[in-house]
Formats: C-alpha cells, sequence, structure tokens
C-alpha cells in the first residue's frame, strides 16, 4: 500500500462549490504540507502542519483552509472554489526533526469550471 | 531573483550520454538539497539528497554541490530513455531546525534520445 495517500485523485467541480482533499500517510511523520503545481509555476505551498496543533500558512493560502485531523492526517478545502484554482494538488509528508526530505502523494487533478 | 532557479529546457541527450541538470540558489544559509523526478501527471520522486559540500553518487545518479557559488548539479550518467522527465532541485531557504521547509525550482525537462 502507497505510504502516502490522497482522494479524490481526480474531480470536477463548479464555480462556488465547496470541496475537500484528503490526504493521509502510514510513514509516521509528523510533518504534512499541501502544494499546488502549475505549468510554469512549479510547486507553491499552501498550507503546512508539524504536529496536530500546528497550521501555518504556505505562499498562497487564500483561498484555502486546512484541518490536521490526526497525525496521519491532513485536509485542504476550497471554500467557494474558482477557476483559477484549478491545478494539480499534493499532499507531502516528512520525518522534520533536522531533516528536510518531503514524499509525496499521487496528486489530485482538481478542475473548477 | 528567484530563491531556486533551474534552466526550464527541453534538455535533449543521446541515450547512454551524460545528462547535467543545474541548478542555483539565492539563500547562501542553505545546507539541504534534494533532487526530485516527475514523470508527466505523476507526482515528485525524491531520488537524490545532499546535505554538506562535495558530490554524492548513487548509481548511475551523482549530486555535486557547489556552496561557494551557489549551485547544486545533478548528472545522470549512461542515459536511458526511462530517465525522460522533468527534474525539480528543492533547497531549504532561511529554515532551521524545527521549521523544515523547502522553496522548489520550476524544473528542467529531460529527453533522453534513443
Amino acid at each position: 500500500d502507497a505510504d502516502v495517500t490522497q482522494t479524490p485523485r481526480n474531480r470536477i467541480t463548479k464555480t462556488g462549490k465547496r470541496i475537500m482533499l484528503e490526504c493521509s500517510q502510514t510513514k509516521g511523520h509528523d510533518r504534512m504540507y499541501w502544494y499546488r503545481q502549475d505549468p510554469g509555476l512549479g510547486l507553491r505551498l499552501i498550507y503546512y502542519s508539524f504536529d496536530v496543533k500546528d497550521i501555518n500558512k504556505g505562499e498562497i493560502s487564500d483561498g484555502y483552509s486546512v484541518s490536521r485531523q490526526a497525525q496521519a492526517k491532513f485536509s485542504l478545502s476550497l471554500e467557494s472554489a474558482i477557476p483559477n484554482q484549478t491545478a494539480l494538488y499534493f499532499c507531502a509528508t516528512s520525518l522534520g526533526r533536522g531533516t528536510y526530505e518531503q514524499y509525496f502523494g499521487p496528486g489530485t487533478r482538481l478542475t473548477v469550471t | 531573483q528567484k530563491e531556486v532557479e533551474q534552466n526550464s529546457g527541453p534538455l535533449s541527450v543521446p541515450e547512454g550520454a551524460i545528462a547535467s541538470l543545474n541548478c542555483t540558489y539565492s539563500d547562501r544559509g542553505s545546507q539541504s538539497f534534494f533532487w526530485y523526478r516527475q514523470y508527466s501527471g505523476k507526482s515528485p520522486e525524491l531520488i537524490m539528497f545532499i546535505y554538506s559540500n562535495g558530490d554524492k553518487e548513487d548509481g548511475r545518479f551523482t549530486a555535486q554541490l557547489n556552496k561557494a557559488s551557489q549551485y547544486v548539479s545533478l548528472l545522470i550518467r549512461d542515459s536511458q530513455p526511462s530517465d525522460s522527465a522533468t527534474y525539480l532541485c528543492a533547497v531549504n531557504i532561511g529554515s532551521n531546525f524545527g521549521n523544515e521547509k523547502l522553496t522548489f525550482g520550476t524544473g528542467t525537462r529531460l529527453t533522453i534520445i534513443p
């Protein structure tokens, strides 16, 4: 089984709808991250969490919110989706504690029409 | 100046040759450097990381770090068609212990020509 899983893998939604993307991990890592990837812009950090009680904004958090339900679960919500949120979304995890290697989930392709 | 810069490519290399990918970074205090491979439509996969100056080799891959000049390179020897992918460079920018974040370059697209 994959260490980092994301659901759904693909989603098409309409402008104004609320949508939640979920991430689960079995790696036992403390740190979890949400990125979006757009052609030509690379990976950009949306939110990150270093433990269950710690949530931090990344460089592009506007229009997004997150919830860290447990060490293993980190969800990303789009409260009112807009077309420019169409992108590939990745969850990643890292052990932390002075190490930086991040391991990515398979991604969610989100299309907002 | 971008914090992590890569040439977007595409970089075309004949099969069996050495592919050389480069990445420059802006923060002189950066300590950790990573190379990820990403196939089209797939997630980034960590293939190499280096924490100190010098070279690190793993199979056909070698990572080279030059801290004085603030660049890191990835060499792929005996290039195979399966190496065709986008390669992302990632660096810790302004981070300390307990604040582990990475900044990613936009990637270099590599094509191995059979």
